[in-house]
């Protein structure tokens, strides 16, 4: 069955910083990936999608993630942090077959310091 | 686009009562999720339907949860009786049934049982 891995459940950076959240999947078949953004109080938000169509996706709010097979990993990235990317962030994966069934990491607190 | 629309927001209930969570999904969309998150589990799927029809219903706890979809546009997730470990926030997204689409989540609905 797919899995996925988030690496560090808090991080913390500087504003104006490189974010990197890391995701680790794992899947017998090619997968669909995903990253997803909670704000407090809010459902989650989908920030980007890797369906292999290109190995470097771009998503919302200047956010990335780089599909990397050999790695089996999915990092999310951002060049530089506002204050505004506080949140939680999740990894995802599907679980394979004729299905859009999400399985998801267990999620990595961004805080960003002034 | 409304989004997806869950109520209440907020429910608070004593042990042994009935509890009723509310879903409706974005018109269009054929797949509905019901998804519970809690610090110590992280987000669980309990139930999905496709075109409301009920596929898997492995991650729903136990028998005093049930879950219905009479309809293309509503669902309900029913604890009954509710018990202080039900405490969470219950998730409800949609999505279109094809793999790599992606899932529209509700802001949720805070469950808390004393």
């Amino acid at each position: 069955a797919q899995s996925v891995t988030q690496l560090g459940s808090h991080v913390s950076v500087s504003e104006g910083a490189l974010v990197l959240l890391r995701c680790n999947y794992s899947s017998s078949v090619p997968p669909y990936l995903f990253w997803y953004v909670q704000y407090p109080n809010q459902g989650l938000q989908l920030l980007l999608k890797y369906t292999s169509a290109a190995t470097l996706v771009k998503g919302i709010n200047g956010f990335e993630a780089e599909f990397k097979k050999s790695e089996t990993s999915f990092h999310l990235t951002k060049p530089s942090a506002h204050m505004s990317d506080a949140a939680e962030y999740f990894c995802a994966v599907t679980d394979g077959g004729a299905t859009n069934k999400l399985i998801f990491g267990t999620g990595t607190l961004l805080a960003v310091q002034p | 686009d409304a989004g997806v629309i869950q109520s209440p927001r907020h429910e608070v209930t004593e042990m042994g009562q009935e509890v009723t969570l509310r879903c409706k999904p974005i018109s269009g969309h054929n797949s509905l999720f019901w998804y519970r998150q809690t610090m110590m589990r992280g987000l669980e799927l309990l139930i999905y339907f496709n075109n409301n029809v009920p596929i898997d219903d492995s991650g729903m706890p136990e028998d005093r949860f049930s879950a219905k979809m009479p309809n293309a546009s509503f669902s309900t997730l029913k604890i009954q009786p509710s018990e202080p470990r039900d405490s969470a926030v219950y998730f409800c997204a949609s999505s279109l049934a094809v793999d790599n689409s992606p899932l529209h989540f509700g802001n949720g609905t805070r469950l808390t049982v004393t």
